[in-house]
């Protein structure tokens, strides 16, 4: 799996959207982007994946760059609830592989 | 979505026991499970991927003979670490993938193990 990259920490205002980038110039074609979050002492909850194109859902859009090399995951209306570790990670769909959870990015929904 | 539950979830236990961890997929087959291990502010770390009816594999650096898998059936997994020590208090999470053609993983809600 391609190497992702991404801030350490972040702040965000309650109701105010969450851009939390991840850098992945390595990625491959046939490598898709994926997002899961982990609140604390909990399991990881999948958000959202995406190819080349930009997906929405219920949770969140992933905005991805046209080389693919970075991509945005934006929570558009944060709440407190959000607070958590979030992490991007580059694989192979269908590959069946563990997923390798890299550091993430601490985001932190202030009131 | 597909659920998956860990039982308990959370465990104290004495040095020198052993502890066993239960996964299950509640509603779907589970032909692959994962173990992982989180230590405090740490990321998750891959320890073993379970296949039914097959042995474990490990990662490196995972002894075992210590921490036994068993996938006995398509919806239950167990970890069980056997004399425990202080330093194997963790966090250990499960996942589950279906095998159907997606192969995406569903998590568990993760077992808080101390060892006194």
């Amino acid at each position: 799996d391609a190497k992702t990259t991404q801030p350490t920490s972040m702040d965000c205002a309650e109701g105010r959207a969450a851009n939390l980038p991840c850098n992945h110039s390595t990625i491959s074609g046939n490598e898709y982007v994926y997002w899961y979050r982990q609140i604390h002492s909990q399991g990881p909850q999948y958000i959202i994946h995406g190819l080349k194109n930009n997906e929405t859902n219920e949770m969140a859009s992933l905005i991805i760059t046209e080389d693919r090399k970075s991509s945005t995951l934006i929570l558009p209306h944060a709440t407190l609830r959000d607070t958590a570790v979030y992490y991007c990670i580059v694989r192979v769909t269908n590959s069946g592989y563990a997923l390798n959870f890299g550091k993430g990015t601490s985001l932190l929904v202030t009131p | 979505g597909a659920v998956v539950s860990q039982h308990p979830s959370w465990v104290i236990c004495k040095s020198g026991t052993s502890v066993k961890i239960e996964c299950r997929s509640l509603d779907f087959q589970a032909t692959t499970m994962f173990w992982y291990r989180q230590f405090p502010k740490q990321s998750l770390m891959l320890m073993a991927t379970s296949n039914e009816g097959s042995k474990a594999t490990y990662e490196q650096g995972v002894e075992k003979d210590k921490f036994l898998i068993n996938h006995a059936s398509l919806t239950l997994s167990t970890l069980t670490v056997t004399s425990a020590h202080p330093e194997d208090s963790s966090f250990y999470i499960c996942s589950a993938t279906e095998g159907s053609g997606s192969n995406e993983q569903f998590f568990g809600p993760g077992t808080r193990l101390t060892v006194l």
